[in-house]
């Protein structure tokens, strides 16, 4: 199992610009997360999903887009960058709720000019 | 609404003494407790968590944790720390009833073992 993708590794945008971040996971899990690192403020859920065809809104989801068409994948669009969304960023998967342990990928780095 | 605060922004040890990281939280039920590690340029990995039952939780890599009620805490605790333990560590709550993908996580704190 390749566990949780995402694509691009790193990324630079200018202001306006739009882009989706990639995340897709090979466990068959139900769950789904994008947070956003950045430092001194820990991880903040943007996005999450409970299976396919189902969103809901995170902490900080303002400027961020996502769908869950499949199982595999969510991906999360930024409409129109903002040099605010200048952060690293994590796709995150679990199996269920009684799963606690989630899984992560390896993030994208993405810079905003 | 529920919270985590990691009091130390950085913890330094000398390899081979005993190591804790601290964290408290703020749940409005019962507790879900996680402690995450994240090495440089890498994701999150999962280190143990606390869902219910022993108060001492072991973990991956030595690694255990002690679930305390009255103190709401749940601080992260090594017998003997080796320099391939530097890293940043986060703690991690959501309320029994809240979903796995809601998780509150806190700011980390940088453990670093020296020589």
């Amino acid at each position: 199992n390749a566990g949780v993708t995402q694509t691009p590794k790193f990324q630079v945008l200018k202001t306006g610009q739009s882009m989706t971040l990639q995340c897709a996971q090979d466990m068959n899990h139900e769950y789904m997360s994008w947070y956003r690192q950045d430092p001194g403020m820990g991880l903040r859920l943007i996005h999450y999903s409970v299976g396919a065809g189902i969103t809901d809104q995170g902490e900080v989801p303002n400027g961020y887009n996502v769908s869950r068409s499949t199982t595999e994948d969510f991906p999360l669009r930024l409409l129109s960058a903002a040099p605010s969304q200048t952060s690293v960023y994590f796709c995150a998967s679990s199996y269920s709720a009684e799963q606690e342990t989630q899984y992560f990928g390896p993030g994208t780095r993405l810079l905003v000019l | 609404a529920q919270s985590v605060a990691q009091p130390e922004d950085q913890v330094n040890v000398a390899e081979g003494n005993p190591l804790t990281v601290k964290c408290t939280y703020s749940v409005s039920g019962n507790p879900y407790l996680f402690w995450y590690v994240q090495y440089p340029n890498r994701g999150l990995q999962f280190l143990l968590k606390y869902i219910t039952g022993d108060n001492l939780v072991k973990g991956s890599y030595g690694f255990e944790a002690e679930f305390n009620k009255s103190q709401t805490s749940f601080h992260l605790k090594k017998p003997s720390a080796l320099v391939s333990d530097s890293a940043l560590y986060f703690c991690a709550v959501r309320d029994a009833t809240g979903t796995a993908s809601k998780l509150t996580f806190g700011t980390g704190t940088r453990l670093q073992v020296t020589l």
